[in-house]
């Protein structure tokens, strides 16, 4: 099974601030990998496909890259709409595995 | 308008069974792979089973290998969980997403449900 590690669990940032996620693979995907951010009681929404795409709709302040075993997603200047939580996903192989979470707090 | 509304959700013995539904709206459902995803309260969120678009193949997490049943139909575009010798860890929040296809290949749309939520609890 591939594991997915991601870091870190939890960031506190202000409005206007870069923030970066990361997500390791325990063996290479590809670029098999999407981000996801859940609002409490709401839920994912997909930000990023095929570890760099920019999902239809998403504001172009996400951004994300990597590929084989190493993945970033990067806020270029957190809005306020952004405190949230952070997965990555692989869809490379079964069993599908979700990062554990990154909650992103305002600080 | 993309939909997938899931339902049948609700509070079950341990050891007692329950059937979710997804109903699916708005795209063409066949054409694609459907996943359920979990999310016990206050945790991460679990991918638990994927079935493919046509071939109806299948694939499971290995903490419901045996007791959950993931099946489709097309023709109604409904997707289902059957779920069997429920555990208090089953516990969660339960999603349907086009997460990707079965063989890895990712979709340009991302579609989920509310989702439903079990509770399994003597």
């Amino acid at each position: 099974d591939i594991q997915m590690t991601q870091s870190p669990s939890s960031l506190s940032a202000s409005v206007g601030d870069r923030v970066t996620i990361t997500c390791r693979a325990s063996q290479g995907i590809r670029n098999d990998l999407g981000w996801y951010q859940q609002k409490p009681g709401k839920a994912p929404k997909r930000l990023i496909y095929a570890a760099s795409s920019l999902q239809s709709g998403v504001p172009s302040r996400f951004s994300g890259s990597g590929s084989g075993t190493e993945f970033t997603l990067t806020i270029s200047s957190l809005q306020p709409e952004d405190f949230a939580t952070y997965y990555c996903l692989q869809h490379n192989s079964f069993p599908r595995t979700f990062g554990q979470g990154t909650k992103l707090e305002i600080k | 308008e993309v939909q997938l509304l899931e339902s049948g959700g609700g509070l079950v013995h341990p050891g007692g069974s329950l059937r979710l539904s997804c109903a699916a709206s708005g795209f063409t459902f066949r054409n694609y792979a459907m996943s359920w995803v979990r999310q016990a309260p206050g945790k991460g969120l679990e991918w638990v089973s994927t079935i493919s678009g046509i071939s109806g193949s299948t694939y499971y997490a290995d903490s419901v290998k045996g007791r959950f049943t993931i099946s489709r139909d097309n023709s109604k575009k409904m997707l289902y969980l059957q779920m069997n010798s429920l555990r208090a860890d089953d516990t969660a929040g339960y999603y349907c997403a086009n997460l990707a296809s079965t063989s890895g290949d990712y979709y340009e749309t991302d579609y989920w449900g509310q989702g439903t939520l079990v509770t399994v609890s003597s």
